[in-house]
């Protein structure tokens, strides 16, 4: 079974500023998907990026971008220029052939005005 | 982005009774997905639902469990007799550019007393 470890249960940024949350997966799979969903207070879960296991260069949308180390089975989210409408619960998960989505235990993401 | 709506958005049962959570998709769609979250922890894989038939289903999705699309749109989970531990937050789940990608509902929050 797919596991997806994230090690940081608190996170806290001052507004404009920076911050990255972790991820690891274990996997036997050599293709396979990953993405960083948000869940706001509403816990509606947003879909904010993706990455293709077979794609070397990092995904990037927005202010959010992702540095994916596959050798190391690494998975961090970038939030650059946090707003207050970046705090939320951000979860990693992954993905295979079994179309199963994986979930960490997620990363409460606090922003500081 | 697909898009696809739930209901009811809170539902409050008593121990026993059965009850029947709804995902409506706005388009047509043949890969459906099921998830659960218990408050505070992390997002599960419950069932897939591919072109009217149970594709995957997890170890959660007992007997007491049942996936349905009535009449070629809605798509249902049923829970036969609730427990006060199936008190959580319902999600389906659409797919989306791809078979991998996954588009969630706003949820379900089913209460159990």
């Amino acid at each position: 079974a797919q596991t997806v470890t994230q090690s940081q249960p608190e996170m806290s940024v001052q507004e404009a500023e920076t911050v990255t949350l972790s991820c690891t997966y274990d996997t036997s799979e050599s293709d396979y998907y990953l993405f960083w969903y948000k869940q706001p207070p509403s816990r509606q879960m947003i879909l904010v990026i993706r990455q293709e296991a077979y794609k070397q260069q990092n995904a990037t949308e927005n202010r959010f971008s992702v540095n994916f180390q596959k050798a190391a089975k690494s998975f961090s989210l970038k939030i650059s220029d946090s707003q207050l409408g970046d705090a939320a619960m951000y979860f990693c998960a992954y993905v295979a052939s079994d179309y199963k989505l994986s979930f960490g235990a997620g990363t409460t993401v606090t922003v500081r005005a | 982005e697909p898009e696809v709506t739930q209901t009811p958005s809170h539902q409050v049962t008593q121990m026993g009774q059965e009850v029947i959570l709804r995902c409506v998709p706005i388009s047509n769609h043949l890969y459906f997905y099921w998830y659960r979250q218990i408050l505070g922890q992390k997002v599960e894989f419950l069932v897939s639902f591919y072109n009217n038939e149970i594709s995957e289903k997890s170890e959660i999705f007992d007997d007491q469990f049942s996936v349905e699309r009535p009449d070629g749109s809605n798509f249902t989970l049923k829970i036969r007799s609730t427990k006060l531990e199936d008190s959580a937050m319902y999600f389906c789940a659409l797919t989306g550019r791809d078979s991998y990608e996954q588009y969630f509902g706003p949820g379900t929050r089913l209460t159990v007393t």
